[in-house]
């Protein structure tokens, strides 16, 4: 079984300021890892994703998300944010056994950025 | 390059009324895949197609639903005698050829159908 928890539904940050969004998982063995961003009207937009080797992976937009194996956590990060960083937020989880292409994902986490 | 393209953009259907919704993948994308978003939900997962077969279909929510991928490219979602709870937003998404051993590939998604079924 795979799960993932994002335990906010919204995140409120003032522009210029550190932002971020709360993920965590639930896999058997080593997971794969992404965040997606869904604007108003648009499908899901790819960000980053973690499969293997280092912890902090860099992706879109100046995005990053640390992999915390001990924590079961996959933290999405960017150290100033931007109004045009408002959008909804999802992390994904995939189980990494042969045969599974499935992703599973969170509910999303709503971010507004004010101005 | 042109990405994952979805027809329609909104479908309004009736109770009882059978659909089809149509994607078309990024072109040399081998791996193709359904998903079903409802409102304030993150998508779930529907059916998945390695070329023209179905590789797992262990998501799809009975039997109303069904899928193809003919030529190993465009799919076709079909819903027979929709009802009410399957008005979502349904996703598709396409990824390069998995192969074996470590699946790594990003799945890229579509702008999705919304179906209401009134």
């Amino acid at each position: 079984a795979q799960s993932v928890a994002q335990p906010e539904d919204q995140v409120n940050v003032a522009e210029g300021n550190p932002l971020t969004v709360k993920c965590t998982y639930s896999v058997s063995g080593n997971p794969y890892l992404f965040w997606y961003v869904q604007y108003p009207n648009r499908g899901l937009q790819f960000l980053l994703k973690y499969i293997t080797g280092d912890n902090l992976v860099k992706g879109s937009y100046g995005f990053e998300a640390e992999f915390n194996k001990s924590q079961t956590s996959f933290h999405l990060k960017k150290p100033s944010a931007l109004v045009s960083d408002s959008a909804l937020y999802f992390c994904a989880v995939r189980a990494p056994f042969f045969g599974n292409e499935k992703l599973t994902f969170g509910t999303g986490t709503r971010l507004t950025i004010i101005p | 390059g042109a990405g994952v393209s979805q027809t329609p953009s909104n479908k309004v259907t009736e109770k009882g009324k059978y659909v089809e919704l149509r994607c078309d993948p990024i072109s040399g994308h081998t791996a193709l895949y359904w998903y079903r978003q409802s409102l304030g939900q993150g998508p779930e997962f529907l059916i998945y197609f390695q070329g023209t077969g179905a590789a797992d279909d262990s998501g799809l929510p009975n039997d109303r639903f069904f899928a193809v991928r003919p030529e190993g490219s465009v799919s076709t979602l079909k819903i027979q005698r929709t009802e009410r709870g399957d008005s979502a937003v349904y996703l598709c998404a396409s990824s390069a050829n998995p192969g074996l051993g470590v699946r790594t590939d990003t799945q890229y998604f579509g702008p999705g159908t919304r179906l209401t079924v009134l």
